[in-house]
């Protein structure tokens, strides 16, 4: 199935170190969605973006939906090892469904 | 408030068998997917429902396939016959009535299946 484009696939980074993924389509979308998924467990819902240009926090976590609506960004300040886990976008377009297109995930692993 | 349930958690059955998956969606929740995710494809959406009737089953892969939903509370995605490569995890999630603003989707624990 259609999936986006999300980058870096992978990351290994020190505990306290900033963290920045993102997405990118070269289609448009009208909402962006950022998952958390915990081995074993079912995506769990971050952060989610209604508008171009949004900016939203939870927490450490802070999200943007990009301008051209073809892209979002991810980022996570001052991590922790419980930020362990693969870090999913999702993009839902305009039009009458709820259909979610999903990024290809982002595997964080953070060294205490 | 209970989220999506899926049931079982984990099955391990033999090639051929008849496999039935299991969700209840979040109470009040109109909309409800059925995703299935592997290492090479990631999260794949098979099929999804609004207002208990099939809108898009595109995803689903064969006719060996079939997913119905009875009622509001209740959907179930069969495999007949399964075969080994229908080993994945199968998730199901549902999502609240629809708004211009969009919608939020909320995810079950996943149903583990082995096919041997």
């Amino acid at each position: 199935g259609q999936q986006l484009n999300q980058s870096p696939q992978s990351m290994f980074i020190q505990e306290g170190e900033d963290v920045s993924m993102n997405c990118t389509s070269s289609s448009i979308f009208n909402t962006w969605l950022w998952y958390k998924q915990d081995p074993g467990e079912g995506p769990v819902l971050l952060i989610a973006l209604y508008k171009a240009g949004e900016l939203t926090s939870n927490g450490r976590l802070t999200a943007q939906f990009g301008i051209t609506r073809k892209d979002s960004f991810l980022n996570i300040s001052a991590s922790i090892p419980s930020d362990v886990g693969i870090y999913f976008c999702a993009g839902q377009r305009s039009g009458a469904t709820n259909k979610l297109i999903f990024g290809t995930g982002t595997l964080l692993a953070v060294q205490p | 408030d209970a989220g999506v349930i899926q049931s079982p958690r984990h099955e391990v059955t033999e090639m051929g068998q008849e496999v039935t998956l299991r969700c209840k969606p979040i109470s009040g929740h109109n909309s409800l997917f059925w995703y299935r995710q592997t290492m090479m494809r990631g999260l794949e959406l098979l099929i999804y429902f609004n207002n208990n009737v099939p809108i898009d089953d595109s995803g689903m892969p064969e006719d060996r396939f079939s997913a119905k939903m009875p009622n509001a509370s209740f959907s179930t995605l069969k495999i007949q016959p399964s075969e080994p490569r229908d080993s994945a995890v199968y998730f199901c999630a549902s999502s609240p009535r629809r708004s211009l603003s969009g919608n939020t989707i909320y995810f079950g624990e996943g149903s583990w299946l082995t096919v041997v």
